[in-house]
Protein backbone atom coordinates (compact mmCIF):
# COMPACT_ATOMS: atom_id res chain seq x y z
CA UNK A 1 0.00 0.00 0.00
CA UNK A 2 0.63 3.75 -0.03
CA UNK A 3 1.81 5.35 3.60
CA UNK A 4 3.37 8.81 3.54
CA UNK A 5 3.36 10.21 7.05
CA UNK A 6 4.38 13.55 8.53
CA UNK A 7 3.43 15.08 12.00
CA UNK A 8 0.04 16.95 12.50
CA UNK A 9 1.25 20.01 13.45
CA UNK A 10 4.54 22.05 14.47
CA UNK A 11 5.14 25.39 16.14
CA UNK A 12 8.11 27.46 15.98
CA UNK A 13 9.32 31.12 16.56
CA UNK A 14 10.17 33.78 14.32
CA UNK A 15 13.89 34.02 12.79
CA UNK A 16 14.59 30.17 14.36
CA UNK A 17 14.79 27.01 12.46
CA UNK A 18 12.41 24.07 11.76
CA UNK A 19 12.60 20.68 10.25
CA UNK A 20 9.45 19.11 8.84
CA UNK A 21 10.25 15.35 8.64
CA UNK A 22 8.67 12.83 6.23
CA UNK A 23 8.51 9.22 6.42
CA UNK A 24 7.27 7.13 2.87
CA UNK A 25 6.57 3.42 2.07
CA UNK A 26 5.09 3.55 -1.51
CA UNK A 27 4.88 0.89 -4.06
CA UNK A 28 7.62 2.65 -6.89
CA UNK A 29 9.22 6.12 -6.77
CA UNK A 30 10.13 9.01 -8.88
CA UNK A 31 10.43 11.72 -6.73
CA UNK A 32 9.79 13.50 -3.78
CA UNK A 33 8.18 16.78 -3.56
CA UNK A 34 7.75 19.57 -0.91
CA UNK A 35 4.87 21.76 -1.64
CA UNK A 36 3.72 24.74 1.13
CA UNK A 37 -0.10 25.84 1.01
CA UNK A 38 -2.20 28.44 3.35
CA UNK A 39 -5.58 28.06 4.06
CA UNK A 40 -8.26 28.04 1.71
CA UNK A 41 -5.49 28.31 -1.51
CA UNK A 42 -3.66 26.10 -3.93
CA UNK A 43 -0.30 24.31 -3.44
CA UNK A 44 2.81 25.89 -4.72
CA UNK A 45 5.84 23.93 -5.27
CA UNK A 46 8.85 24.11 -2.80
CA UNK A 47 11.06 21.71 -3.59
CA UNK A 48 11.60 18.33 -5.52
CA UNK A 49 14.48 15.31 -4.56
CA UNK A 50 14.89 12.50 -6.98
CA UNK A 51 18.65 11.42 -5.73
CA UNK A 52 19.73 11.35 -2.33
CA UNK A 53 20.90 14.02 -0.54
CA UNK A 54 20.22 18.19 0.22
CA UNK A 55 18.76 20.39 -2.28
CA UNK A 56 18.56 23.84 -0.85
CA UNK A 57 16.86 27.05 -2.17
CA UNK A 58 17.25 30.40 -0.57
CA UNK A 59 15.98 29.75 2.66
CA UNK A 60 14.44 26.41 2.33
CA UNK A 61 16.13 23.02 1.80
CA UNK A 62 14.98 19.74 1.20
CA UNK A 63 16.84 16.29 2.36
CA UNK A 64 16.18 12.91 0.78
CA UNK A 65 17.10 9.46 1.74
CA UNK A 66 15.69 6.84 -0.41
CA UNK A 67 16.91 3.77 0.99
CA UNK A 68 15.65 5.12 4.51
CA UNK A 69 12.03 6.39 2.76
CA UNK A 70 12.55 9.76 4.71
CA UNK A 71 12.76 13.05 3.82
CA UNK A 72 13.01 16.40 5.73
CA UNK A 73 11.56 20.31 4.84
CA UNK A 74 14.15 22.13 6.31
CA UNK A 75 12.72 26.13 7.06
CA UNK A 76 15.15 28.97 7.94
CA UNK A 77 14.82 32.24 9.24
CA UNK A 78 11.31 31.42 9.78
CA UNK A 79 9.25 34.32 9.08
CA UNK A 80 5.15 34.72 10.38
CA UNK A 81 4.19 34.34 6.31
CA UNK A 82 5.78 30.64 6.41
CA UNK A 83 2.65 29.67 8.81
CA UNK A 84 0.81 27.35 6.18
CA UNK A 85 0.51 23.67 5.86
CA UNK A 86 3.38 22.04 3.86
CA UNK A 87 2.98 18.60 2.53
CA UNK A 88 4.80 15.98 1.13
CA UNK A 89 4.19 14.38 -1.69
CA UNK A 90 6.17 11.15 -3.37
CA UNK A 91 5.34 10.55 -7.52
CA UNK A 92 4.82 7.04 -8.36
CA UNK A 93 7.30 5.48 -10.50
CA UNK A 94 5.65 4.91 -14.64
CA UNK A 95 2.94 7.35 -13.79
CA UNK A 96 2.62 11.23 -13.40
CA UNK A 97 0.77 10.71 -10.20
CA UNK A 98 1.35 12.16 -6.57
CA UNK A 99 0.30 10.51 -3.29
CA UNK A 100 -0.30 12.95 -0.69
CA UNK A 101 1.10 13.05 2.82
CA UNK A 102 -1.09 13.79 5.56
CA UNK A 103 0.27 17.21 5.85
CA UNK A 104 1.83 19.41 8.82
CA UNK A 105 0.36 22.75 9.62
CA UNK A 106 3.40 25.22 10.95
CA UNK A 107 2.66 28.10 12.74
CA UNK A 108 5.25 30.64 13.55
CA UNK A 109 5.13 32.83 16.91
CA UNK A 110 6.05 35.98 17.03
CA UNK B 1 4.85 30.63 -15.34
CA UNK B 2 2.62 28.28 -15.94
CA UNK B 3 -1.49 29.00 -14.81
CA UNK B 4 -4.35 26.45 -14.07
CA UNK B 5 -7.20 28.51 -14.12
CA UNK B 6 -10.10 27.18 -12.00
CA UNK B 7 -13.91 28.19 -11.63
CA UNK B 8 -15.80 29.04 -10.13
CA UNK B 9 -13.91 29.73 -6.71
CA UNK B 10 -16.55 28.90 -4.56
CA UNK B 11 -20.05 27.24 -4.94
CA UNK B 12 -23.11 26.79 -2.79
CA UNK B 13 -26.02 24.49 -4.48
CA UNK B 14 -28.93 22.69 -3.43
CA UNK B 15 -29.23 18.97 -2.72
CA UNK B 16 -29.89 16.93 -5.51
CA UNK B 17 -27.88 19.44 -7.72
CA UNK B 18 -25.40 19.14 -10.12
CA UNK B 19 -22.14 21.50 -9.92
CA UNK B 20 -19.53 21.67 -12.95
CA UNK B 21 -15.94 23.05 -12.20
CA UNK B 22 -13.75 23.65 -14.92
CA UNK B 23 -9.53 23.85 -15.22
CA UNK B 24 -8.46 25.70 -18.13
CA UNK B 25 -4.49 25.41 -18.40
CA UNK B 26 -3.95 29.48 -20.03
CA UNK B 27 -0.29 28.90 -21.39
CA UNK B 28 0.50 25.31 -22.14
CA UNK B 29 -1.22 22.16 -22.73
CA UNK B 30 -2.47 19.78 -20.17
CA UNK B 31 -2.87 16.47 -21.40
CA UNK B 32 -3.08 15.33 -17.85
CA UNK B 33 -4.90 17.19 -15.32
CA UNK B 34 -5.26 15.44 -12.07
CA UNK B 35 -9.03 16.31 -9.46
CA UNK B 36 -8.12 15.87 -5.82
CA UNK B 37 -10.63 16.53 -2.85
CA UNK B 38 -9.49 18.19 0.26
CA UNK B 39 -11.71 17.79 3.53
CA UNK B 40 -10.76 20.33 6.47
CA UNK B 41 -7.10 20.09 8.00
CA UNK B 42 -6.88 17.03 5.88
CA UNK B 43 -4.57 16.51 2.90
CA UNK B 44 -5.56 16.28 -0.87
CA UNK B 45 -7.09 12.77 -1.76
CA UNK B 46 -6.63 11.80 -5.41
CA UNK B 47 -9.83 11.62 -6.80
CA UNK B 48 -9.21 10.52 -10.55
CA UNK B 49 -7.16 11.29 -13.74
CA UNK B 50 -8.20 12.59 -16.65
CA UNK B 51 -6.88 12.36 -20.13
CA UNK B 52 -7.42 14.28 -23.50
CA UNK B 53 -8.94 12.26 -25.31
CA UNK B 54 -9.40 9.50 -23.26
CA UNK B 55 -11.90 7.88 -20.18
CA UNK B 56 -10.45 8.90 -16.79
CA UNK B 57 -8.99 6.98 -14.37
CA UNK B 58 -10.62 6.74 -10.87
CA UNK B 59 -9.36 5.85 -7.76
CA UNK B 60 -10.27 3.41 -5.44
CA UNK B 61 -13.51 4.30 -3.99
CA UNK B 62 -14.34 7.41 -5.77
CA UNK B 63 -17.73 7.15 -8.26
CA UNK B 64 -17.54 7.48 -11.20
CA UNK B 65 -21.14 7.72 -12.23
CA UNK B 66 -21.39 11.07 -9.27
CA UNK B 67 -17.95 12.41 -10.22
CA UNK B 68 -18.05 12.68 -14.20
CA UNK B 69 -15.03 14.02 -15.84
CA UNK B 70 -13.94 15.18 -19.07
CA UNK B 71 -11.25 16.45 -21.04
CA UNK B 72 -12.25 17.17 -24.15
CA UNK B 73 -9.31 19.95 -25.69
CA UNK B 74 -5.96 20.21 -24.57
CA UNK B 75 -6.58 23.17 -21.94
CA UNK B 76 -9.89 22.27 -20.31
CA UNK B 77 -11.01 19.73 -17.96
CA UNK B 78 -14.12 19.55 -16.40
CA UNK B 79 -15.49 18.03 -13.19
CA UNK B 80 -18.91 17.62 -12.56
CA UNK B 81 -20.77 16.61 -9.26
CA UNK B 82 -23.73 15.34 -9.95
CA UNK B 83 -26.86 14.62 -7.30
CA UNK B 84 -24.31 16.70 -4.96
CA UNK B 85 -25.11 15.86 -1.32
CA UNK B 86 -23.98 18.01 1.86
CA UNK B 87 -21.16 14.96 2.52
CA UNK B 88 -19.90 16.15 -1.19
CA UNK B 89 -19.20 19.65 0.69
CA UNK B 90 -15.27 19.89 0.24
CA UNK B 91 -12.51 21.94 -1.26
CA UNK B 92 -11.87 20.64 -4.80
CA UNK B 93 -8.92 21.45 -6.77
CA UNK B 94 -7.03 20.79 -10.28
CA UNK B 95 -3.35 19.76 -10.91
CA UNK B 96 -1.78 19.52 -14.31
CA UNK B 97 2.22 18.90 -15.28
CA UNK B 98 3.00 21.88 -17.24
CA UNK B 99 6.16 20.77 -18.53
CA UNK B 100 8.56 23.91 -17.42
CA UNK B 101 8.92 22.38 -13.65
CA UNK B 102 9.36 19.55 -11.68
CA UNK B 103 6.26 20.00 -9.86
CA UNK B 104 2.78 20.68 -10.97
CA UNK B 105 0.53 23.62 -11.42
CA UNK B 106 -2.48 23.72 -9.48
CA UNK B 107 -5.88 25.58 -9.87
CA UNK B 108 -6.69 27.96 -7.12
CA UNK B 109 -9.23 25.57 -5.60
CA UNK B 110 -13.57 25.23 -5.64
CA UNK B 111 -14.98 25.38 -2.28
CA UNK B 112 -18.09 23.54 -2.95
CA UNK B 113 -20.40 23.72 -0.44
CA UNK B 114 -23.71 21.39 -0.75
CA UNK B 115 -27.09 22.74 1.72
Amino acid sequence: GQNIDQPTEMTATEGAIVQINCTYQTSGFNGLFWYQQHAGEAPTFLSYNVLDGLEEKGRFSSFLSRSKGYSYLLLKELQMKDSASYLCAVRVSGTYKYIFGTGTRLKVLA
Amino acid sequence: GAVVSQHPSRVICKSGTSVKIECRSLDFQATTMFWYRQFPKQSLMLMATSNEGSKATYEQGVEKDKFLINHASLTLSTLTVTSAHPEDSSFYICSAPDGQSYGYTFGSGTRLTVV
